[in-house]
């Protein structure tokens, strides 16, 4: 069964700072990872997708994630943070061309600090 | 312009009441799909459909029910068998299952009171 684990519930750093969001994942078949941020009583919106090709992926608003089969991660960075980066985000896998819905982390919660 | 409209935004239920969130898209997806939001918990796969007339169980599907009667509605019914329905619900769609990159609606927060 697919499993996503999301390391650290909330993450502060400075404007200006690196943001390092942490994503590891399960799978028994090679996974199709996404990564969607969402603001206060809004649904979610989607930063990025791996599903096959190059490993690291870029995304909308500067972000980007690093597909690593071997750590079974793929963690979400932004070299430099904004004040409107603050927004929960949310990892998530499905089974790829197995045809499942996706299964979310638990989210981590991104506080920025002028 | 094309989305997925969630209605209403926010809706209260008395113990032991049946209630319909709805949810219509306009994106021609074939996919739709039910979450559940709660604090720390991230998103729960409640139901979701590959195409009309068919759909598929979750990981929380007990006291919910779904119907796909046409491509662009996929309305969700909490009924009186969920002990613990107050969160926050999302409803999504895609082109395909296997596609992956959701199209999210708004959200209906559910209270009961």
């Amino acid at each position: 069964a697919q499993s996503v684990t999301q390391l650290g519930s909330h993450v502060s750093v400075s404007e200006g700072a690196l943001v390092l969001l942490r994503c590891n994942y399960s799978s028994s078949v090679p996974p199709y990872l996404f990564w969607y941020v969402q603001y206060p009583n809004q649904g979610l919106q989607l930063l990025l997708k791996y599903t096959t090709g190059a490993t690291l992926v870029k995304g909308i608003n500067g972000f980007e994630a690093e597909f690593k089969k071997s750590e079974t991660s793929f963690h979400l960075t932004k070299p430099s943070a904004h004040m409107s980066d603050a927004a929960e985000y949310f990892c998530a896998v499905s089974e790829g061309q197995a045809g499942t819905a996706l299964i979310f982390g638990k989210g981590t919660t991104l506080s920025v600090s002028s | 312009d094309g989305g997925i409209t969630q209605s209403p935004k926010y809706l209260f239920r008395k113990e032991g009441q049946n209630v319909t969130l709805s949810c219509e898209q306009n994106l021609n997806h074939d996919a739709m799909y039910w979450y559940r939001q709660d604090p720390g918990q991230g998103l729960r796969l409640i139901y979701y459909s590959q195409i009309v007339n068919d759909f598929q169980k979750g990981d929380i599907a007990e006291g919910y029910s779904v119907s796909r009667e046409k491509k662009e509605s996929f309305p969700l019914t909490v009924t009186s068998a969920q002990k613990n329905p107050t969160a926050f619900y999302l409803c999504a769609s895609s082109s395909s299952v296997q596609e992956g990159g959701y199209t999210f609606g708004s959200g209906t927060r559910l209270t009961v009171v």
